[in-house]
Parts: C-alpha cells; sequence; structure tokens
C-alpha cells in the first residue's frame, strides 16, 4: 500500500524568508507525485505536479518542488514567502489506477 | 465557467437525521471521489466512482452511501449510522481514473454540523 508523510504539521515562517515543507511517501510501484494548496474554508488547489522527465519541477507563484527517488521525498521550497502563501499544503501520491493518496497537511504560517 | 459545484456550503442537521451532500461537475470527467477532512487527519476517501452506474468504497465508508446515475452527477449520503458525522466534505474530479497523471480538481467544499 502506498502511503505519504509530512513530516511537520505546522511550519511558522517570517516573511520573506525561506520554507520547506517536507513530504516522504512509500510505494512498490512508480508513482507520480503532486502539491496541493488549501486556502481557508476552501477546496484544495493544484500547485504542481511531477509526473516524469526533470526532477524539479515549479509552479506559477514562485514555489518548486524536487523528486528524490533513492529518497523516496517531493519536498516543496519556496526562496521567500509572502503573508498570501498562508495555507495549507497537502502532498499527494498517485500510484496507478487508484484514488490520490493525501498526507495529512502541513500549515505554514507567515508571519509579517 | 468549468467547474465543480457543492451545496450547500454550510450545512446544520439534527443528529439521527441523513442528509444527501451534493456534487456536480461540468468538466466531462469520468472519476468522481468524496472526501472527509478533519483537523490534523488530512484527507480520507470515503467512496469513489469511475464511471457511471459504478462505485467504490474508500477508506472511510462506513455510515455513508452514494449513486452515480449521471455522469456529472455523485451525492453522498451521510447516514444516522455514521457516528461522528460533523467535518469538512470534498467532492473532486478527475478526467480520467484509469490515468494517473490526470490532474484531480475539487469543489469548493461543504461543512457539515450535526447538532
Amino acid at each position: 500500500a502506498q502511503s505519504v508523510t509530512q513530516l511537520d504539521s505546522q511550519v511558522p515562517v517570517f516573511e520573506e524568508a525561506p520554507v520547506e515543507l517536507r513530504c516522504n511517501y512509500s510505494s512498490s510501484v512508480s508513482v507520480y507525485l503532486f502539491w496541493y494548496v488549501q486556502y481557508p474554508n476552501q477546496g484544495l488547489q493544484l500547485l504542481l505536479k511531477y509526473l516524469s522527465g526533470s526532477t524539479l519541477v515549479k509552479s506559477i507563484n514562485g514555489f518548486e518542488a524536487e523528486f528524490n527517488k533513492s529518497q523516496t521525498s517531493f519536498h516543496l521550497r519556496k526562496p521567500s514567502v509572502h503573508i498570501s502563501d498562508t495555507a495549507e499544503y497537502f502532498c499527494a501520491v498517485s500510484p496507478g489506477n487508484t484514488p490520490l493518496v493525501f498526507g495529512k497537511g502541513t500549515r505554514l504560517s507567515v508571519i509579517a | 465557467d468549468g467547474g465543480i459545484t457543492q451545496s450547500p456550503k454550510y450545512l446544520f442537521r439534527k443528529e439521527g437525521q441523513n442528509v444527501t451532500l451534493s456534487c456536480e461537475q461540468n468538466l466531462n470527467h469520468d472519476a468522481m471521489y468524496w472526501y472527509r477532512q478533519d483537523p490534523g487527519q488530512g484527507l480520507r476517501l470515503i467512496y469513489y466512482s469511475q464511471i457511471v452506474n459504478d462505485f467504490q468504497k474508500g477508506d472511510i465508508a462506513e455510515g455513508y452511501s452514494v449513486s452515480r446515475e449521471k455522469k456529472e452527477s455523485f451525492p453522498l449520503t451521510v447516514t444516522s449510522a455514521q457516528k461522528n458525522p460533523t467535518a469538512f466534505y470534498l467532492c473532486a474530479s478527475r478526467s480520467r481514473g484509469a490515468l494517473s497523471t490526470d490532474t484531480q480538481y475539487f469543489g469548493p467544499g461543504t461543512r457539515l454540523t450535526v447538532l
């Protein structure tokens, strides 16, 4: 069975500082990896995804994630965060012909 | 605009009553999903359907029921058998459930409170 572990449930960070949200997964087959963002009382929005090719993937708002197969990780990073990045972030894995498996989420709080 | 609609946004019910949450999509997606979200527990899969007139139980199906009579609609009924129904419910869809590269889109959610 596949599983996703998000190592930090909450991450506070000052505005304009860098941040890393950690995600590890376990799977016996090749997977595709996703990061979703959820703002308060809203649904989830896709932030970025890794399907194949370059292991570094980027979003339009400055986030990036790197797929590391040997460490089974897909950490999300941003070099300089803004207040508007305050949200909950979910890592997910798609192992094949089954629904996405989500981690428990990391709440990012950006402090002015 | 294409997307997923969930109604209502907030729902209050008395204990012991069944309640049905609506989910409609106009994305022409084959696969649809229901998740339950509780603080600190992430998203847990309740039911999913990859094609009309077919659905499968997820990890926490007990106390819930679904139907998929139309491609665009996937209502979820929370029955009185669900011991702790107060939660945020999210509906999602995906264009072809069998292809894991396709993006999964989410509706805005329904917050159910059982009094």
